[in-house]
């Protein structure tokens, strides 16, 4: 099993869209969750923290559920310059702090 | 306040030669991480360094070493090389005290293992 499981996708949504992306963790010592954003041909970025009871950044709302191991990633009124690759991150509560990161799903938004 | 930089960009090699990647951290950030990164997958964590000393290492054979310096700039040395060592090389940063927190990204260097 996959230390950190995302569904690659791809989504491919229309401008104004609703989409929620789904990631599982293996950890149950997992101390920090993140999501990064990843660019065509460009290094990943981060997007946003999560936190257990949940957060919001302007349209992108990240969820945690610890007991299920499960994160999550809502993206409301999709634009077109959120297209991307979306990967879901795990610190692994190591003393180093190893990032774990899932596959990545890939999104499109078309006009 | 200079972001993490890498360099090469690019980088061609030909199986069994030898290769060393360089990465200057963030300002103030005394930890470096390298990750690989192959096509259509997430990066996968290689090893951390901290204080000039291997902090962390996933599962990567010891072809793969590094090395950091007195100013936190970092080195990833792959030796003998193989086909399937093609990727994205990524080095992050992360600031004094941050082990739980986010890591920052340089732009990578592409590997084609020819």
């Amino acid at each position: 099993r996959k230390e950190v499981e995302q569904d690659p996708g791809p989504f491919n949504v229309p401008e104004g869209a609703t989409v929620a992306f789904n990631c599982t963790y293996s950890n149950s010592a997992s101390q920090s969750f993140f999501w990064y954003r990843q660019d065509c041909r460009k290094e990943p970025k981060l997007l946003m923290s999560v936190y257990s009871s949940g957060n919001e950044d302007g349209r992108f709302t990240a969820q945690l559920n610890r007991a299920s191991q499960y994160i999550s990633l809502l993206i409301r009124d999709s634009k077109l310059s959120d297209s991307a690759t979306y990967l879901c991150v795990v610190n692994d509560g190591t003393s180093y702090g190893k990032l774990t990161f899932g596959q990545g799903t890939i999104l499109t938004v078309h006009p | 306040e200079t972001g993490v930089t890498q360099s090469p960009t690019h980088l061609i090699k030909t199986r069994g030669q030898q290769v060393t990647l360089r990465c200057s951290s963030q300002s103030g950030h005394n930890t470096v991480s390298w990750y690989q990164q192959a096509l259509g997958q997430g990066p996968q964590f290689i090893f951390q360094y901290y204080r000039e000393e291997e902090n962390g290492r996933g599962n990567f054979p010891p072809r793969f070493s590094g090395l950091q310096f007195p100013n936190y700039s970092s080195e990833l040395n792959v030796n003998a090389l193989e086909l399937d060592d093609s990727a994205l090389y990524l080095c992050a940063s992360s600031p004094p005290g941050t082990s739980y927190s986010e890591q920052f990204f340089g732009p990578g260097t592409r590997l084609t293992v020819l």
